[in-house]
C-alpha cells in the first residue's frame, strides 16, 4: 500500500517565479492538506481540500492556491515567489472524518528560491 | 487561535536513559492531541494520537503519553531511549474550532549517545 507520494523532490527558483507541487494521497483517502515547514521550525498549516474544493485555510496569502483532482491528487501553487518561501512542503492525507481522522505525511518537496 | 509550545528545543541523553518532551497547547475547548516523529532523511510519521478516552496514550516503539487537561499538556515519556531515537519529535493539536487543520510546535531534536 503506497503512502502519500510528493513530487519534485527538490526544487530551485528564482524570485517573482511561480512553482507547482504534486500530492497523491495515501489509498483510500480524499482529503488532502498542505503545510509549510521552515528551516527550524514545525509544520504550518496552508489549506485543506476536499471533493476538489479548499474547505479550510491557514495564515497565508492568496499566492498560494491549490487545486484537487477527482482521483484526490492535489496541487500546490505559489505565484510570486519570495525568498521566504523557501521551505519544506509537505502533503498529508486523511480520510473525510470530521475530528477522528489522523493525517499521514508525504516526504516532501524541498523548494529554494534564489 | 491556538497554539502549541515544546520548551525543549535540543535534549541531549545516552542510551538507556529516561526521556520526557513536553509539550503545552493553548486552548480552552475540545482537542485532538499528536506527537509525530522525523527521523534523519525520513518523513514525518506519527507516533501516537489522543482523541479521547484514557488519557494515558501508548504509541509505537515503546512510547507513551499522557493528557493532563488542567495543565493542558501532552508530554511524551519513555522508559529508556535507543541510540534509533535520534530524531526531531513534534507535537501537534487539533482543536474543535479548527477541526481541519494541525498546530504544529516548533519541535525538540532529540540526540541519543551510544
Amino acid at each position: 500500500d503506497a503512502g502519500v507520494t510528493q513530487s519534485p523532490t527538490h526544487l530551485i527558483k528564482t524570485r517573482g517565479q511561480q512553482v507547482t507541487l504534486r500530492c497523491s494521497p495515501k489509498s483510500g483517502h480524499d482529503t488532502v492538506s498542505w503545510y509549510q515547514q521552515a528551516l527550524g521550525q514545525g509544520p504550518q498549516f496552508i489549506f485543506q481540500y476536499y471533493e476538489e474544493e479548499e474547505r479550510q485555510r491557514g495564515n497565508f496569502p492568496d499566492r498560494f492556491s491549490g487545486h484537487q483532482f477527482p482521483n484526490y491528487s492535489s496541487e500546490l501553487n505559489v505565484n510570486a515567489l519570495l525568498l521566504g518561501d523557501s521551505a519544506l512542503y509537505l502533503c498529508a492525507s486523511s480520510p473525510d472524518r470530521v475530528f477522528t481522522d489522523t493525517q499521514y505525511f508525504g516526504p516532501g518537496t524541498r523548494l529554494t528560491v534564489l | 487561535a491556538q497554539s502549541v509550545s515544546q520548551h525543549n528545543h535540543h535534549v541531549i541523553l545516552s542510551e538507556a536513559a529516561s526521556l520526557e518532551l513536553g509539550c503545552n497547547y493553548s486552548y480552552g475547548g475540545t482537542v485532538n492531541l499528536f506527537w509525530y516523529v522525523q527521523y534523519p532523511g525520513q518523513h514525518l510519521q506519527l507516533l501516537l494520537k489522543y482523541f479521547s478516552g484514557d488519557p494515558l496514550v501508548k504509541g509505537i516503539k515503546g512510547f507513551e503519553a499522557e493528557f493532563i487537561k488542567s495543565k493542558f499538556s501532552f508530554n511524551l515519556r519513555k522508559p529508556s531511549v535507543q541510540w534509533s531515537d535520534t530524531a526531531e519529535y513534534f507535537c501537534a493539536v487539533r482543536t474543535s474550532g479548527s477541526a481541519r487543520q494541525l498546530t504544529f510546535g516548533s519541535g525538540t531534536q532529540l540526540t541519543v549517545l551510544p
